[in-house]
């Protein structure tokens, strides 16, 4: 089955730890995104990456780090910088670019006290 | 920049009714794509449809259907004779094709009881 894959599902952290989202994906697509979703909002672009070994900043950047060293992977690091890191989180994949549908996979929900 | 407004935060229907969920965007470009996306209460969401704004012909699946009009900027789903299982938050989303620039409304909670 073709698809996204994000683990773990729930994640505890304590305030001042770094931790890595995985997100992982085998519908060979180019460009990946990761999104954040606060209780009754929308989604809001943190990452996105066109290619493998680039990747921009979206609207929410800061406090987060991302790599895409193989074109599957794209794996999220909230580092003790993000101040409110508290969310569930979302990585999309599309064909190439904003022009298509995005595919997600079922989020992490991170809580950090 | 474009913007998309989900007007409704909140729908409650009972079973079998019909029900329509407005978007509303804004944009400079006369080429963009609109979207709208699914997510049940598991989370993940789920691509329903991508319409480009060079296609204005309505488009129906199943129960669902979508009217989408160029003079009012609005992209609007309805679902007929609502289920149980369309209980979710609903999302419309623009694009002007260009990198990083989808954007999504605030949702809309579709409860539908039995």
């Amino acid at each position: 089955d073709g698809g996204i894959t994000q683990s773990p599902k729930y994640l505890f952290r304590k305030e001042g730890q770094n931790v890595t989202l995985s997100c992982e994906q085998n519908l060979n697509h180019d460009a990946m995104y990761w999104y954040r979703q606060d209780p009754g909002q929308g989604l809001r672009l943190i990452y996105y990456s066109q290619i493998v070994n680039d990747f921009q900043k979206g609207d929410i950047a800061e406090g987060y780090s991302v790599s895409r060293e193989k074109k599957e992977s794209f794996p999220l690091t909230v580092t003790s910088a993000q101040k409110n890191p508290t969310a569930f989180y979302l990585c999309a994949s599309s064909i190439e670019g904003d022009a298509y549908e995005q595919y997600f996979g079922p989020g992490t929900r991170l809580t950090v006290t | 920049a474009q913007k998309v407004t989900q007007a409704q935060t909140e729908i409650s229907v009972v079973e079998k009714e019909d029900v329509t969920l407005d978007c509303v965007y804004e944009t400079r470009d006369t080429t963009y794509y609109l979207f709208w996306y699914k997510q049940p209460p598991s989370g993940e969401l789920v691509f329903l449809i991508r319409r480009n704004s060079f296609d204005e012909q309505n488009e129906i699946s199943g129960r669902y259907s979508w009217n989408f009009q160029k003079s009012t900027s609005s992209f609007n789903f309805t679902i007929t004779a609502s289920q149980v299982v369309d209980s979710a938050v609903y999302f419309c989303a623009l694009s002007e094709g260009r990198n990083n620039d989808m954007r999504f409304g605030a949702g809309t909670r579709l409860t539908v009881k039995p």
